[in-house]
């Protein structure tokens, strides 16, 4: 199994760009969750949706956007970019019930210059 | 306002000693709280669950308490290897989607 898989890795925008952050699980979790992690904090949760066509706000939404159209996927599109949103970007799925932890993916390192 | 505390950003042990970890909470009713492994570059690993109406949990080395009252988890690494060496984050679940809140972390250092 796959796991979490999110792409790309490294990215390097400029002020003002716009980019998706792509995210897929293969393992059939109806929940998705989007997290920021700067230096020395904690994860600070984005976005999150509990199944296709369902999303909802988390913590820090301000300067993004998701989509939740298949159970698999749940991108987060960056719309102008700021200097603010440097940050490193992790997916995150899990299954419904509260006996479960998350399964997160290796991240994304995004620097906005 | 709500917080979550992790006790000092770095902790050092010898190996073979117990490592023990602290995570406070204000202004939360968590139904459970979970704790997570992070090396560096990678993303966050499902350790642990424990559940409000549950005192203590354990896994193999690890071992996690969770005290309501005091508002309160420990986890504990007993006979720590220089393996352990990673950044530790206690969660509690505040939402009905199961969101979960991260405290910063603990980053924990074996030493041999």
């Amino acid at each position: 199994n796959a796991g979490v898989t999110q792409t790309p890795k490294f990215r390097i925008l400029k002020i003002g760009q716009s980019m998706t952050l792509q995210c897929a699980q293969d393992m059939n979790h109806n929940y998705m969750y989007w997290y920021r992690q700067d230096p020395g904090m904690g994860l600070k949760l984005i976005y999150y949706s509990v199944g296709a066509g369902i999303t909802d706000k988390g913590e820090v939404p301000n300067g993004y956007n998701v989509s939740r159209s298949t159970t698999e996927d749940f991108p987060l599109r960056l719309e102008l970019a700021a200097p603010s949103q440097t940050s490193v970007y992790f997916c995150a799925s899990s299954y419904e019930g509260i006996n479960y932890g998350y399964t997160f993916g290796s991240g994304t390192r995004l620097t906005v210059v | 306002s709500q917080k979550i505390e992790q006790n000092s950003e770095a902790l050092n042990i010898q190996e073979g000693k117990t490592a023990t970890l602290t995570c406070n909470y204000t202004n939360y009713s968590p139904a459970y709280l979970q704790w997570y492994r992070q090396d560096p570059g990678r993303g966050p690993v499902f350790l642990l669950l424990i559940r409000e109406n549950e005192k203590e949990k354990r896994k193999e080395r690890l071992k996690v308490t969770f005290d309501t009252t005091l508002k309160q988890s420990l986890f504990h690494i007993t006979a720590s290897q220089p393996a352990d060496s990673a950044t530790y984050l206690c969660a509690l679940a505040t939402g009905s989607a199961r969101q979960l809140t991260f405290g910063s972390g603990t980053q924990l250092t074996v030493l041999p």
